[in-house]
């Protein structure tokens, strides 16, 4: 069981924002940066945003991170096809001495 | 180019071991420190730990103490992740991963192309 809780789905038509939360607790968002992933179907996962609102080089700049407290989320403001994907965000938690992921959350361009 | 390259799926029966290998390249193997991650079929991700390729130290998830060893090979600049004592829901998808600062707070950046691991009788 994951201790950071996502929504298992969200969705939205092409060009719409779509917001994805990440709800954890003071041992994993409240005191560690948080990260997301992108995994396209059949795919490895791929880093999208990391330290909370930071975007690697070459992902757009239509995806972007936020942290308040012991939650976090991820926007995706113009949505496209290619967007159609499990998101997952992810934490160090101190308590376990030991990474986390987020329960994912499937997002579906209708 | 930074890549990340696993070896072949893998049919074992229950009790038995793995050992997986993520071959690196394009970067200096040392310094950086190299996780894994494992994905059942349809299921989410699963930290397991990782591995200093410069000091040879590990860090297992509590989960997998006793039952997972990373180790490595810094000559040939690979990184291995051996599951002992299979079950079938060890079944799943194993990647390693590249973490992008080797820091108290890990973010991974470079990912293997996964290698999937059936434990089945």
């Amino acid at each position: 069981q994951s201790v950071l809780t996502q929504p298992p789905s969200a969705s939205g038509t092409p060009g719409q924002r779509v917001t994805i939360s990440c709800s954890g607790s003071s041992s994993n968002i409240g005191s560690n940066t948080v990260n997301w992933y992108q995994q396209l179907p059949g795919t490895a996962p791929k880093l999208l945003i990391y330290s909370n609102n930071q975007r690697p080089s070459g992902v757009p700049n239509r995806f972007s991170g936020s942290k308040s407290g012991t939650s976090a989320s991820l926007a995706i403001s113009g949505l496209q096809s290619e967007d159609e994907a499990d998101y997952y965000c992810a934490a160090w938690d101190d308590s376990l001495s030991g990474y986390v992921f987020g329960t994912g959350t499937k997002v579906t361009v209708l | 180019q930074v890549q990340l390259v696993q070896s072949g799926a893998e049919v074992k029966k229950p009790g038995a071991s793995v050992k997986v290998s993520c071959k690196a390249s394009g970067y200096t193997f040392t310094d950086y420190h190299m996780h894994w991650v494992r994905q059942a079929p349809g299921q989410g991700l699963e930290w397991m730990g990782r591995i200093n390729p410069n000091s040879g130290g590990t860090k297992y998830a509590q989960k997998f103490q006793g039952r997972v060893t990373m180790t490595r090979d810094t000559s040939i600049g690979t990184a291995y992740m051996e599951v002992s004592r299979l079950r079938p829901d060890d079944t799943a998808v194993y990647y390693c991963a590249r973490d992008k600062d080797s820091s108290s707070s890990p973010d991974f950046d470079f990912w293997g192309q996964g290698t999937l691991v059936t434990a089945s009788s």
